[in-house]
């Protein structure tokens, strides 16, 4: 079945330095999502990348989606302890409504 | 509030016993998910409805969870006969279906659920 593997698992960076979470596929998506979940909370729906080479910007945070649709990426410039939380990519696979997610990666920000 | 909203938020219960949780998606939306997240891990689908219709669950769905939307609107889980193993945070979404947002899906709270 479709694996989404997302690296690092937890980043601690210093509140003002950049972040880097990566997501790749085993097999090639429909479209990706990004979601965030705060401690405690659910995972709150950030954005979708469908095209091929596609790259969003909101505010800080940019997403790419790879050429081959089967990798993406979310970097988030200079941190702020707002963006706590854990970041996951979830795609779809072609003709599927089974959205899978990855395991995450836990970003803490020390101020 | 027009959120997804889901009840019990907590439920304790003892090994072998049945619970059911409730979801109720985003008025008119017509697609409806659940999944189960474990410490640590991303959100695991179990099951999708199309309106009323179940028209995806996951093969690691056992026999012991039912799912039901009977009129296309809110959604029940059942787990018959709970294992220790059940023990989790369910989680309801639901979304439009239509337009340029059609996928993008809108938790609830969650239920979590523990096994004693």
């Amino acid at each position: 079945g479709q694996q989404v593997m997302q690296i690092p698992q937890y980043q601690h960076v210093q509140e003002g330095e950049d972040f880097t979470t990566y997501c790749n596929s085993s097999t090639t998506l429909s479209n990706i999502q990004w979601y965030k979940q705060r401690p405690g909370g659910h995972p709150v729906f950030l954005i979708q990348l469908v095209k091929s080479g596609e790259v969003k910007k909101q505010k800080r945070l940019t997403f790419q989606f790879g050429e081959a649709k089967k990798n993406s990426s979310l970097h988030i410039t200079a941190t702020q302890t707002t963006d706590v939380g854990t970041y996951f990519c979830a795609g779809y696979g072609a003709g599927s409504y089974q959205l899978t997610f990855g395991k995450g990666t836990k970003l803490s920000v020390i101020p | 509030d027009t959120g997804v909203s889901q009840n019990p938020r907590h439920k304790i219960t003892k090994r072998g016993q049945n619970v059911t949780f409730r979801c109720d998606p985003i008025s008119e939306h017509n697609r409806l998910y659940w999944y189960r997240q474990t410490l640590g891990q991303g959100p695991e689908f179990l099951t999708y409805f199309q309106n009323e219709a179940q028209l995806e669950k996951s093969r690691l769905l056992s026999d012991r969870f039912s799912a039901e939307r009977p009129k296309g609107s809110f959604s029940t889980l059942e787990i018959q006969r709970t294992e220790q193993g059940d023990s989790a945070m369910y989680l309801c979404a639901s979304s439009s279906g239509q337009g340029a947002s059609a996928d993008t899906q809108y938790f609830g709270p969650g239920t979590r659920l523990t096994v004693l």
